[in-house]
């Protein structure tokens, strides 16, 4: 399958720095991200989905201003927590799903511990 | 709106034994039915997936899934488990075009025990 690497696998930021998260597709081109959070034991919940150049559309309860979405390229996309508090600790995990594609790949995930 | 529901959040057997694992969606329009799997603190690999023809599917580490219309339902089998399925399980749907965002189940967490 197609890979794509998620970069920092584990992060530790103090609350009230901001933190970016890198996510890229090595073998193919991305039109469509999703970035999804992941909290202890639970679910993956999207929070948004973005297409290349143009901007993401983040899903009810997110904040946008918070969680910054840069789709800038077909393999890179980025995603930084602003002012990180201790309540967004939490494992994010990219998405890619390439054109015409039925399947989407995954990153790595990153954990991220705010203290 | 799709929706996913894993009926068992956790599910101990021992190795060697077989497994089930249980899925039901519900959708008002075609779907496409993945199963995925995560180890700690990775992300998720595609072990299934259905986008249509037969019912049964095969995927790697010896797991297969049937799709069954009727019961609107997509469980996941292994007939003999080794301790390093020990895992966490997503079933997921997405709608019948390429592009459409995944909806996970709950997930169900596998505990294989020797």
């Amino acid at each position: 399958g197609a890979v794509v690497s998620q970069h920092p696998s584990r992060v530790i930021c103090k609350s009230g720095t901001s933190v970016k998260i890198e996510c890229r597709s090595l073998d193919f081109q991305a039109t469509t991200m999703f970035w999804y959070r992941q909290f202890p034991k639970k679910s993956l919940m999207l929070m948004a989905t973005s297409n290349e150049g143009s901007k993401a559309t983040y899903e009810q309860g997110v904040e946008k201003d918070k969680f910054l979405i840069n789709h800038a390229s077909l393999t890179l996309s980025t995603l930084t927590v602003t002012s990180a508090h201790p309540e967004d600790s939490s494992f994010y995990i990219c998405s890619f799903l390439g054109t015409g594609e039925t399947e989407a790949f995954f990153g790595q995930g990153t954990r991220l511990t705010v203290v | 709106a799709q929706s996913v529901t894993q009926l068992d959040s956790q599910v101990p057997v021992f190795e060697e034994a077989p497994v089930e694992l249980r899925c039901n969606y519900s959708s008002s329009v075609s779907v496409y039915l993945f199963w995925y799997v995560q180890y700690p603190n990775q992300g998720l690999q595609l072990l299934l997936k259905y986008l249509s023809g037969s019912t049964l599917v095969k995927g790697i580490n010896g797991f297969e899934a049937e799709f069954n219309k009727s019961q609107t339902s997509f469980h996941l089998r292994k007939p003999s488990v080794h301790i390093s399925d020990t895992a966490e399980y997503f079933c997921a749907v997405s709608k019948e075009n390429a592009g459409n965002m995944l909806t996970f189940g709950g997930g169900t967490r596998l505990m294989v025990k020797p």
